[in-house]
């Protein structure tokens, strides 16, 4: 089955630390560019992380850049995201999303989504 | 910063059509794709590249960008297309998404 597994969410307190991870399977991981993308209670989505394939290409969204890592180990088809200096703004459900792609090119679209880990930052 | 600008919330009757607008600086010049949420469940994709349909997606989910709106349209709204709706585009190394727009059906 192709699919994304979340883990690592849990509550913490300002100021610190989570590691978040991604675990693909059913489709070749190493092929595909990867995001973080965040929703906080009640709210909207924000685009937090991209990473190219390869990893070599890393884009943050200013809300996170210093404070996020974003990396990935293809030989284990997984995803992480280093999370440091949080905030309680940083309270959210964290999503990881394949960016599409198909025989023709990039489908300019996240095509599939994990069921999410939520990030509790408070006291 | 690029932003993407959607009306809070459409209301519908069952078997209209549903139109959610976009709007964004010259965002027909790039592609725009649509999610749909339901509660708590992940967003799925229901239109990319402006006009594509997903395998899966049924046809009356449809898709439109020109100038500086995109929009997602909805013939025969079924009950089941009440969820939240979010555009995204690409711009500058930045995936933006709109606010998002609340359906309701009824």
């Amino acid at each position: 089955e192709v699919q994304l597994v979340e883990s690592g969410g849990g509550l913490v307190q300002p100021g610190g630390s989570l590691r978040l991870s991604c675990t693909a399977s059913g489709f070749t991981f190493s092929t595909y560019e990867m995001s973080w993308v965040r929703q906080a209670p009640g709210k909207g989505l924000e685009w937090v992380s991209h990473s190219s394939s390869s990893g070599f290409t890393i884009y943050y969204a200013d809300s996170v850049k210093g404070r996020f890592t974003i990396s990935r180990d293809n030989a284990k088809n997984s995803l992480y995201l280093q999370m440091n200096s949080l905030r309680a703004d940083d309270t959210a459900v964290y999503y990881c999303a394949r960016w599409g792609r198909e025989e023709a090119g990039p489908k300019d679209a996240f095509d599939l989504w994990g069921q999410g880990t939520m990030v509790t930052v408070s006291s | 910063s690029y932003e993407l600008t959607q009306p809070p919330s459409v209301s519908v009757s069952p078997g209209q059509t549903a139109s959610i607008t976009c709007s964004g600086d010259k965002l027909g010049d790039r592609y725009a794709c649509w999610y749909q949420q339901k509660p708590g469940l992940s967003p799925v994709l229901v239109i990319y590249q402006d006009t594509k349909r997903p395998s899966g997606i049924p046809e009356r989910f449809s898709g439109s960008n020109s100038g500086s709106t995109a929009t997602l349209t909805i013939s025969g709204t079924q009950t089941m297309d009440e969820a939240d709706y979010y555009c995204q585009a690409w711009d500058s190394s930045n995936w933006v998404f709109g606010g998002g727009t609340k359906l309701t059906v009824l």
